[in-house]
């Protein structure tokens, strides 16, 4: 079955403490990983799509990568306003949907 | 540009009753996506409209069910409502049926709440 497991579940950070979230799956056939932001009783917002193992994107204090088992978000010198939840999902093959991971919380302490 | 718009933002019903979603994609994207999403968890997908047909159902009830116009906006209808279907309801529509091409732009989504 595809899977998409993000850990850790929660993360608190203080100010200017650099940290990674990652995101590991078990699928078929991956076709795209992406990770989108997601605010308290708001939508998800895209961040990055990655279609293959080596494949880097950055955005501000973000930066993505992919390996053929795992992704990471970096977050380098995060801000009070980078708390949200990160949200990793996956497009399989044979399917025009999208699996989500149950996402990190994450927390910048000013 | 007007984002993805969802209706009603917030809506309370009764065990039993119906409802009925709405949501008007980025002007010229086709293709219109329906997720659920309880708290504390990720979106799960239920359904997926490209050019007025059905091109994708998640594992969910004949309780859901979906449709989409002309004007490639969509309603998403529940049935028969349990508690468990509390939930965010988000909409996300992308230009093209293939996602691994295009992005996906998500709504604010609909809070269902039923008691």
């Amino acid at each position: 079955e595809d899977q998409v497991t993000q850990s850790p579940e929660a993360l608190r950070l203080q100010e200017g403490e650099s940290s990674s979230l990652n995101c590991s799956y078990t699928v078929s056939g991956l076709r795209g990983l992406f990770w989108y932001r997601q605010d308290p009783g708001k939508g998800p917002e895209f961040l990055f799509t990655l279609y293959s193992a080596g494949e880097e994107k950055e955005k501000e204090r973000l930066k993505a990568t992919l390996t053929k088992k795992e992704s990471f978000l970096h977050i380098t010198a995060p801000k009070p306003e980078d708390s949200a939840t990160y949200l990793c999902a996956v497009k399989v093959d044979r399917d025009d949907k999208i699996i989500f991971g149950k996402g990190t919380r994450l927390h910048i302490l000013p | 540009d007007a984002g993805v718009t969802q209706s009603p933002t917030h809506l309370i019903k009764t065990r039993g009753q119906h409802v009925t979603l709405r949501c008007s994609p980025i002007s010229g994207h086709k293709s219109v996506s329906w997720y659920q999403q309880v708290l504390g968890q990720g979106p799960q997908f239920i359904f997926q409209y490209y050019e007025k047909e059905e091109r994708g159902r998640g594992n969910f009830p004949d309780r859901f069910s979906a449709r989409q116009f002309p004007n490639y906006s969509s309603e998403l209808n529940v049935n028969a409502l349990l508690l468990g279907d509390s939930a965010l309801y988000l909409c996300a529509s992308s230009i093209g049926q293939r996602l691994y091409n295009y992005g996906y732009t998500f709504g604010s989504g609909t809070r269902l709440t039923v008691v």
